[in-house]
């Protein structure tokens, strides 16, 4: 069965500190890789996305993740935090379930708190 | 940014009463899902359109929930009996085609008292 792993629920860094948060995915086939963030009281925002190609992929605010196949990992960085990036982090895989449905896997969300 | 429209924001249903959440997907947008996150950001996949027809969709939404998306009127998402259970963000999102980029809305928080 398709699965993503996010083994951290909470995350605290410190401002300007550098961020990395890990995302395992379970999935057969070729895999659409997301990183979504959530403000409180909103709907997910997408960060970046990884479909094929170059395996680091640059995405909005200045978060990059990297796609390594031989781990099955989409790991989200940042080399700055800023107190605005504290959110909740959920990594996603795109299932296609036939020719012509898919749907998005979700993991179980890193809560990320940056403190002065 | 995303132009996926939801309302109402927030709505306060007793049990059994109906509950019904609306969305106008992106221009442009014929695929449409609709997801529920719970309080422990669980996200389970409702149901999904596309051109109006339903593609796939679980045995929960079977049973309770209802949904559609005609043409040129808003999709929406209906809980015929609310269950305290059904407490819940309910996400509607939309894209391209089946395998593009999901748009979400802000969401529609239900709370069943």
């Amino acid at each position: 069965a398709q699965s993503v792993t996010q083994p951290d629920a909470r995350v605290t860094v410190s401002e300007g500190a550098s961020l990395q948060l890990r995302c395992k995915y379970s999935y057969s086939g070729t895999p659409y890789l997301f990183w979504y963030v959530q403000y409180p009281r909103q709907g997910l925002q997408l960060l970046l996305k990884y479909y094929s190609g170059d395996p680091v992929v640059q995405g909005v605010n200045g978060f990059e993740a990297e796609f390594i196949k031989s781990n099955s990992s989409f790991h989200l960085r940042k080399a700055s935090v800023h107190w605005s990036d504290s959110a909740v982090y959920f990594c996603a895989v795109r299932v296609i379930a036939s020719s012509s449905f898919s749907k998005l896997v979700f993991g179980q969300g890193t809560s990320l708190s940056v403190v002065p | 940014n995303s132009k996926v429209i939801q309302t109402p924001r927030y709505l306060v249903k007793g049990q059994g009463q109906k509950a019904k959440m609306r969305c106008i997907p992106e221009k442009g947008h014929p695929v449409v899902f609709w997801y529920q996150q719970n309080k422990n950001n669980e996200f389970k996949f409702l149901i999904n359109f596309q051109n109006q027809e339903v593609l796939q969709q679980i045995d929960m939404t079977e049973k309770r929930f209802s949904a559609e998306c005609p043409s040129n009127s808003p999709c929406s998402l209906e809980i015929q009996s609310s269950e305290a259970g059904d407490s819940a963000l309910y996400l509607c999102a939309s894209s391209r085609d089946y395998t593009g980029q999901l748009y979400f809305g802000e969401g529609s928080k239900l709370t069943v008292l």
